[in-house]
């Protein structure tokens, strides 16, 4: 099935850094929303964006819907040791039922 | 949040054998759950979308004959891994659908998994 591209695809960060990971599709959604996940663990939800050029924080984690609708970037401020995981997009189409298409998925490792 | 819980978190199996996995939605219902598997190192891939009461859809490529999907209730889908193979070998996760208010806003929260391994 079709993914996303995201990137980079893992990226390894001194604690207290900012992170910046983007996720882009040849096709346009209507919701985009990203997702955390620890090994051994399903994903969890971080943030969902439903508009575009929507900008909605979560602590410190700050995702955009893109205006073309093709794409979605989220920054992490501030990285610290338990940020450390897989962090995917997924997009959902119009009239497709809540099905999500994944992004290849970002790894992050934080140095102390 | 919405609570979904999967079972079991990790099955060893003999090759031939059939391994039924479990998937509940706590506290909310659910009209759709997913099945998804994920191999190491590498991204969520869809199986099939699993509506109460009704047939499951599969995505291309998914043999539902091997890969079978109940979903009997509101609050339960069962995935049953039918004379399983090694190469069958993986981490199967499923979500559930909750709705928000708006049927566009739905959101899907997922399990915490199931590592298969057949031996």
């Amino acid at each position: 099935g079709q993914q996303l591209n995201q990137s980079p695809q893992s990226m390894f960060i001194q604690e207290g850094e900012d992170v910046s990971m983007n996720c882009t599709s040849s096709s346009i959604f209507n919701t985009w929303l990203w997702y955390k996940q620890d090994p051994g663990e399903g994903p969890v939800l971080l943030i969902a964006l439903y508009k575009a050029g929507e900008l909605t924080s979560n602590g410190r984690l700050t995702a955009q819907f893109g205006i073309t609708r093709k794409d979605s970037f989220l920054n992490i401020s501030a990285s610290i040791p338990s940020d450390v995981g897989i962090y995917f997009c997924a997009g959902r189409y119009t009239g497709t039922a809540s099905k999500l298409t994944f992004g290849t998925g970002t790894r992050l490792q934080v140095t102390l | 949040g919405a609570v979904v819980s999967q079972h079991p978190s990790w099955v060893i199996c003999k090759s031939g054998t059939s391994v039924k996995i479990e998937c509940r939605s706590l506290d909310f219902q659910a009209t759709t759950m997913f099945w998804y598997r994920q191999f190491p190192k590498q991204s969520l891939m869809l199986m099939a979308t699993s509506n109460e009461g009704s047939k499951a859809t599969y995505e291309q490529g998914v043999e539902k004959d091997k890969f079978l999907i109940n979903h009997a209730s509101l609050t339960l889908s069962t995935l049953t891994v039918t004379s399983a193979h090694p190469e069958d070998s993986s981490f199967y996760i499923c979500s559930a659908s909750a709705f928000q208010g708006n049927v566009a806003k739905n959101i899907q929260y997922f399990g915490a998994g199931t590592r298969l391994s057949v031996l």
